[in-house]
């Protein structure tokens, strides 16, 4: 079985620049994260679908973050502008139908400048 | 609202000796507890979780925790670590409607030779 795939792996951008990732869960899994996580914390929840749907962002910064999950399969996620705060992996997990488990891409470095 | 803390921001072991990394948790509803294993520039590896039932869990790699609700604890352990043991190690915790996890900053697990 495939897993989690993320896009880029990494990538460095100069603030105020906008920068994109790309996530392709696992097949069948209806919820998907995001994760934000910042150098030498541990991750921290950034939004949550379910098939299409937004269960929880909470914690998304709306002024400059945004994500989608068109036809609730792959997922993006947007930030726009950068900031030097932005520099963190974004990890991007999937979990199935009624199972509390989630399983993790190998993340996107992104170095903001 | 739910939190984790871990301890011990790194511990230092010889190989072959015995480790436990501490996690303790607070939470107002049952919760669902979990380690998650990181190697460097990879995703998080699930280890094992306690949904509810025996409170030891054996997880992969040898690995096995006991969850203590009146300590509030989910301690990890391993009789016997490797070189290749060496890895960030996340407790999490989860509960309530949406099933996010809330992470603790991790434990960095250095085993020497």
């Amino acid at each position: 079985e495939a897993g989690v795939a993320q896009s880029p792996r990494y990538k460095i951008i100069e603030k105020r620049q906008s920068v994109a990732f790309w996530c392709n869960p696992i097949s069948g899994h209806a919820t998907l994260y995001w994760y934000q996580q910042i150098l030498g914390q541990g991750p921290k929840l950034l939004i949550q679908f379910q098939n299409n749907g937004v269960v929880d962002d909470s914690q998304l910064p709306k002024d400059r973050f945004s994500a989608e999950r068109l036809k609730g399969v792959d997922s993006t996620l947007k930030i726009q502008p950068a900031k030097l705060e932005d520099s963190a992996v974004y990890l991007c997990a999937s979990s199935p139908p009624m199972e509390d488990t989630q399983y993790f891409g190998p993340g996107t470095r992104l170095t903001v400048l | 609202a739910q939190s984790v803390t871990q301890l011990d921001s790194q511990v230092p072991v010889f190989e072959e000796a015995p480790v436990e990394l501490r996690c303790n948790y607070s939470s107002s509803v049952s919760v669902y507890l979990f380690w998650y294993v990181q190697y460097p520039n990879q995703g998080l590896q699930l280890l094992l979780k306690y949904l509810s039932g025996s409170t030891l869990v054996k997880g992969i790699n040898g690995f096995e925790a006991e969850f203590n609700k009146s300590q509030t604890s989910f301690h990890l352990r391993k009789p016997s670590v490797h070189i290749s043991d060496t890895a960030e190690y996340f407790c999490a915790v989860s509960g309530g409607a949406t099933n996010k996890l809330i992470f603790g900053t991790g434990t960095l697990l250095a085993v020497q030779p």
